[in-house]
């Protein structure tokens, strides 16, 4: 079975540019998170959806963040402008319930942002 | 701040030993406990989860001991394998909540 896929696996890009990150989740999946990874701050959560619909941003660092989550299969998350601080890797993740039980969160591999 | 956090950054093991892999945690409302597993280069994947009412539970060569007395929790890994070598992360998690807050981890390296 495919896991959760997201592009582009690694991405480079100039100060002030638009990134755009892409996420399909694990087909059947009603959950949907974007998690950001660094060094300095470990694993941190941006946003998470439920049935396509979002439940907490509160981790979304700034307005230059956004994420969308048009349907069950496809989720985006947008930095608009990038700045070298958001350069991380992003994953996301989705797992197949609903709040009841969520321990098991299968994430994808993960999309290397480097801003320079 | 954090709620979850690991006493050692590092840690090595000698193949075939068994590994203890240790988390204090200072949020007492946490309902569930987690260890994830994340290889390098790969996303954190699931190993086991304790709920806050069990003080031990096992799986596959993995066994996660939970003391409320001391807000501690750890991992022990039996008879390890050069494939257990990756950073693993505790994360704690509220019924009804579906974030997961994750620790800093700690690496684990297999020496052959």
């Amino acid at each position: 079975d495919a896991g959760v896929i997201q592009s582009p696996r690694h991405e480079v890009t100039e100060m002030g540019q638009e990134v755009t990150l892409r996420c399909k989740p694990i087909s059947g999946h009603n959950s949907l998170f974007w998690y950001r990874q660094t060094m300095m701050r470990g694993l941190e959560l941006l946003i998470y959806f439920n049935n396509n619909v979002p439940i907490d941003d509160s981790g979304m660092p700034e307005d230059r963040f956004s994420a969308k989550m048009p349907n069950a299969s496809f989720s985006t998350l947008k930095i608009q402008p990038s700045e070298p601080r958001d350069s991380a890797v992003y994953f996301c993740a989705s797992s197949p319930k609903g709040p009841a039980n969520t321990n098991t969160i299968y994430f994808g591999e993960g999309s290397w942002l480097t801003v320079v | 701040g954090e709620s979850v956090g690991l006493h050692l950054p590092t840690l090595s093991v000698q193949e075939g030993d068994n590994s203890i892999i240790n988390c204090a945690y200072s949020n007492s409302a946490s309902d569930y406990f987690i260890w994830y597993k994340q290889e390098s280069g790969k996303g954190p994947q699931f190993i086991i989860d304790i709920r806050s009412n069990m003080d031990k539970r096992q799986g596959q060569r993995v066994t996660v001991l939970l003391n409320k007395t001391v807000k501690h929790l750890s991992l022990q890994i039996a008879a390890t394998q050069p494939g257990d070598s990756a950073v693993y992360f505790c994360a704690e998690r509220r019924f009804g909540n579906e974030k997961l807050t994750f620790g800093t981890g700690t690496r684990l390296t297999i020496i052959p």
